[in-house]
């Protein structure tokens, strides 16, 4: 049973819009969520966290907003920009992981100049 | 400071052949962690090591295992390859043992074929 869940494969956003990309999770021992980015043929880089204590982290153009009674959060970028086309993987860690990150199966973002 | 590096970057094998994955973490780290990208599975967490020892271990059959040396290099190995492993494999490294909490430096990945 997938504990983290991107249910959107694809999201196409036009350049200076806002790109919003969601996660949902099923374990409430998670502690603490991330986000990463992936470009072809190279690893993950990670992008923005927040912890559960917390519902919103900002950090230049990215905000992470988590709901916990929910079990949801997401990720905004603004504005979104072409070079931002990428893979994004939510991922959570906590005890329900014993640490390790969990990751969900990644949305594609398509920003169109 | 150089990045996390694998190798091979690319590898073809026969089913039933085994394979051996190198993964070099970032100097000074001392935690690796395995993951296996698939496209209808996304990351799996595969293994970690810290200091040596495998500290968590995923869902995986025992046809795949990995070590770990004094200088924290790893290896993992796949015995008795099955179609189905072909994948992207991903190492990754940290300073601290594994979690949210302490940043994980991707590899580019190792990409496996079985034919």
């Amino acid at each position: 049973d997938q504990q983290v869940k991107q249910n959107s494969p694809s999201l196409s956003v036009q350049e200076g819009r806002i790109s919003i990309l969601n996660c949902d999770y099923t374990n409430s021992m998670f502690d603490y969520f991330l986000w990463y980015k992936k470009y072809p043929a190279e690893g993950p880089t990670f992008l923005i966290s927040i912890s559960s204590i917390k519902d919103k982290n900002e950090d230049g153009r990215f905000t992470v907003f988590l709901n916990k009674s929910a079990k949801h959060l997401s990720l905004h970028i603004v504005p979104s920009q072409p070079g931002d086309s990428a893979v994004y993987f939510c991922a959570a860690s906590g005890r329900g992981s014993q640490g390790n990150l969990i990751f969900g199966k990644g949305t594609k973002l398509s920003v169109k100049p | 400071k150089a990045g996390v590096t694998q190798t091979p970057r690319y590898l073809i094998k026969t089913r039933g052949q085994q394979v051996t994955l190198s993964c070099s973490p970032i100097s000074g780290h001392r935690s690796v962690s395995w993951y296996q990208q698939t496209p209808g599975q996304g990351l799996q967490f595969l293994f970690e090591y810290f200091s040596e020892t495998q500290r968590n271990k995923g869902n995986f059959p025992g046809r795949f295992s990995g070590r770990q040396f004094s200088n924290s290099r790893s290896e993992m190995n796949v015995s008795t390859l099955e179609l189905g492993d072909s994948a992207l494999y991903l190492c990754a490294s940290s300073l601290e043992p594994a979690s949210g909490y302490n940043e994980q430096f991707f590899g580019p990945g190792t990409r496996l074929t079985v034919l």
